[in-house]
Parts: structure tokens; C-alpha cells; sequence
């Protein structure tokens, strides 16, 4: 089973700021199968990005991944309000296994 | 656009059982893989169980497998998780969630707002 360690846990920063978070794999992902989902307080999860790089329907483009094999990268360009949240990694090709989350908050 | 409305979630003894459901619609159900995906309070999320579009195929976490069923009724668009035999860590927001795609690989595109299971004497 493909464990996914995320970095850092915490993240303070303020609008405007970027953020770059990071996804380890314990081995290499299949075909970029990796997903990222946000996370706010009281609701449920939100598809971000999936195929490690591709936006899903309706997110704005200062949202994006990179990455291959092992280590991948959600990168927020310009933090605005509403991105302030918790974000997990996914990787679906094997094990459906999710990353221990990543919270972004205001600094 | 994708709606999943989840139920049947409340409180239940250690060792007792509950049946969640999962109402979905705006989309072909039985086209594609149904997941459920537990958020324990406070900690992250963790998939559950998946169950393929024609039923033929279903898979567990280890947590749960021998303990949980996960079904569908494809001519009620209802997801279904039959959970016997709980746990006090069985306690978590339970998440209904769509597949991406009929087969693996699938990512999660659709959430529901989740039904939280209380496990508790």
C-alpha cells in the first residue's frame, strides 16, 4: 500500500502570499495517479486537481499541480480568503490511500 | 449538477449496527464506482469501501472488512453501507462519494455533505 506523507502540517501566510505544499510518496505513483482535494471547516471535500496536474471543473487557475514519480506539489499563487482551508493528497491508482492533510491558515 | 444526500447516520452501541444510505442524482448511477470515505473528528480522511457499477466487484479497507457491506441498488439510484458489529473508532462524518470513472483508476469528483455516526455506550 502506497503511504503519502504530507508537508508541512501548518501553513501560516496571508493573502496575497503563495503556498506550496507538499505530497510524498513511499513509492513512485502509477501514471501521476494523484489527486488533490480541499477541505473546508463544516463541509465536505472538494476535488482541486487530479492526473496530478489537471483542474477539475471551476477551479481557478492560480490552483495547480506538478509533480511525478513520488513527489508532487499543490502550488496557490496568490492566496486569496476563500483558500484557506485543509488540503489532502490522494493517490488512486492503487491504494485509494489519502495524505494526513496540510491546513492553510491565515497568518 | 452531481447531488449524493447521505442518512441514516445517528447513534449506535459498540457492537450494535446501522444501514447508511445515499440518495444520488444528475448523473448515469450506474455508470460509475460509489465510494464511502470516513472522516473521524477532528483527524483526515479515510476510504472506506467501493463498490463497482454493476455491483459485481466490492472492496473494504481492512478496518472494516468482515464488519461493514457496502451495496447498491442501481434502480433506485441508493448507495447503501450496512455496518454491524461497531466500534468506538467507527465514529466519523461518513462521506457518500462518486468515482470518476466506472473502473479503476477513478478519483473522487463528487462529495455529499455526510451523515455522522456516533458509536457510544
Amino acid at each position: 500500500e502506497v503511504m503519502l506523507t504530507q508537508s508541512p502540517g501548518t501553513l501560516s501566510l496571508s493573502p496575497g502570499e503563495r503556498a506550496t505544499l507538499s505530497c510524498r510518496a513511499s513509492q513512485s505513483v502509477s501514471s501521476s495517479y494523484l489527486a488533490w482535494y480541499q477541505q473546508k471547516p463544516g463541509q465536505a471535500p472538494r476535488l482541486l486537481i487530479y492526473g496530478a496536474s489537471s483542474r477539475a471543473t471551476g477551479i481557478p487557475d492560480r490552483i495547480s499541480g506538478s509533480g511525478s514519480g513520488a513527489d508532487f506539489t499543490l502550488t496557490i499563487s496568490s492566496l486569496e480568503p476563500e483558500d484557506f482551508a485543509v488540503y489532502y493528497c490522494q493517490e488512486y491508482g492503487n491504494s485509494r490511500t489519502f495524505g494526513q492533510g496540510t491546513k492553510v491558515e491565515i497568518k | 449538477e452531481v447531488q449524493l444526500l447521505e442518512s441514516g447516520g445517528g447513534l449506535a452501541q459498540p457492537g450494535g449496527s446501522l444501514r447508511l444510505s445515499c440518495t444520488a442524482s444528475r448523473f448515469t448511477f450506474s455508470t460509475y464506482v460509489l465510494s464511502w470515505v470516513r472522516q473521524a473528528p477532528g483527524k483526515g480522511l479515510e476510504w472506506v469501501s467501493a463498490i463497482a457499477g454493476r455491483s459485481d466487484s466490492t472492496y473494504y479497507a481492512d478496518s472494516v472488512k468482515g464488519r461493514f457491506t457496502i451495496s447498491r441498488d442501481n434502480s433506485k439510484n441508493t448507495l447503501y453501507l450496512q455496518m454491524d458489529s461497531l466500534r468506538p473508532e467507527d465514529t466519523a462524518v461518513y462521506y457518500c462519494v462518486k468515482g470518476s470513472s466506472g473502473a479503476r483508476p477513478y478519483y473522487f469528483d463528487f462529495w455529499g455533505q455526510g451523515t455522522l455516526v456516533t458509536v457510544s455506550s
